[in-house]
């Protein structure tokens, strides 16, 4: 079964850093381009970025509200994506999904013609930023 | 004030059909960036609908259909049903914005 299960949610005062993870299961991670998008409360989505698969040169794009405090990595050995975020602001707060995006179909590998699409997300990590 | 322009909000009776718009411009849809749907049931994660502009993966209903025109797209739903009670988003591409991947303010479908 393809899955995405992230963890490292919590409370963190203004200024503080805090490390998300995202654990992969059931297709090749290796080549699958990954992202992280976020849902403030009450809230519509908001993309965060994405990280290429190293073969795609591993490179990462961030939305301008983060660029500079927040950074993407994978350990591709442990299938598993991750996201520091530090210099953490209360407009940070949200519930931080992380999802797989396309121009790769994560089954097949195959090239699907399109991209950014995300096709599998996990169930969330909630992030508070408060004093 | 997103990028991409929905309804805040529409509504059907069961079986009828309905249409969420998604409105852009020239740096996004109108620049020929493909547009996917997203379904957000209450309490849950976002769901992928349609993919490029019109392409249901695997196991989303054909009652599901997706459109893309000039700078805008639209999601139809047929024949609807009390379980498509949900937030539905669009989202595309920009080539003006850091990031470039953007969403649609989100669209409250609501069953009568």
């Amino acid at each position: 079964e393809v899955q995405l299960v992230e963890s490292g949610g919590g409370l963190v005062k203004p200024g503080g850093s805090l490390r998300l993870s995202c654990a992969a299961s059931g297709f090749t991670f290796i080549n699958a381009w990954m992202s992280w998008v976020r849902q403030a409360p009450g809230k519509g989505l908001e993309w965060v970025g994405r990280i290429k698969s190293k073969t795609d040169g591993g490179t990462t794009d961030y939305t301008a509200p983060v660029k500079g405090r927040f950074t993407f990595s994978r350990d591709d050995s442990k299938k598993t994506l991750y996201l520091q975020m530090n210099s953490l602001k209360a407009e940070d707060t949200a519930v931080y999904y992380c999802t797989t995006v396309g121009p790769y179909d994560i089954l097949t590998g195959y090239y699907m013609g399109y991209y950014y699409y995300m096709d599998v997300w996990g169930k969330g990590t909630t992030v508070t930023v408060s004093s | 004030q997103s990028v991409l322009t929905q309804p805040p909000s529409v509504s059907g009776a069961p079986g009828q059909r309905v249409t969420i718009s998604c409105t852009g411009s020239s740096s996004n849809i109108g620049a020929g960036y493909d547009v996917h749907w997203y379904q957000q049931l209450p309490g849950t994660a976002p769901k992928l609908l349609i993919s490029g502009n019109s392409n249901r993966p695997s196991g989303v209903p054909d009652r599901f259909s997706g459109s893309k025109s000039g700078t805008s797209a639209s999601l139809a739903i047929t024949g609807l049903q009390a379980e498509d009670e949900a937030d539905y988003y669009c989202q595309s591409y920009d080539n003006s914005l850091s990031g470039h991947v953007v969403f649609g303010g989100g669209t409250k479908l609501t069953v009568l």
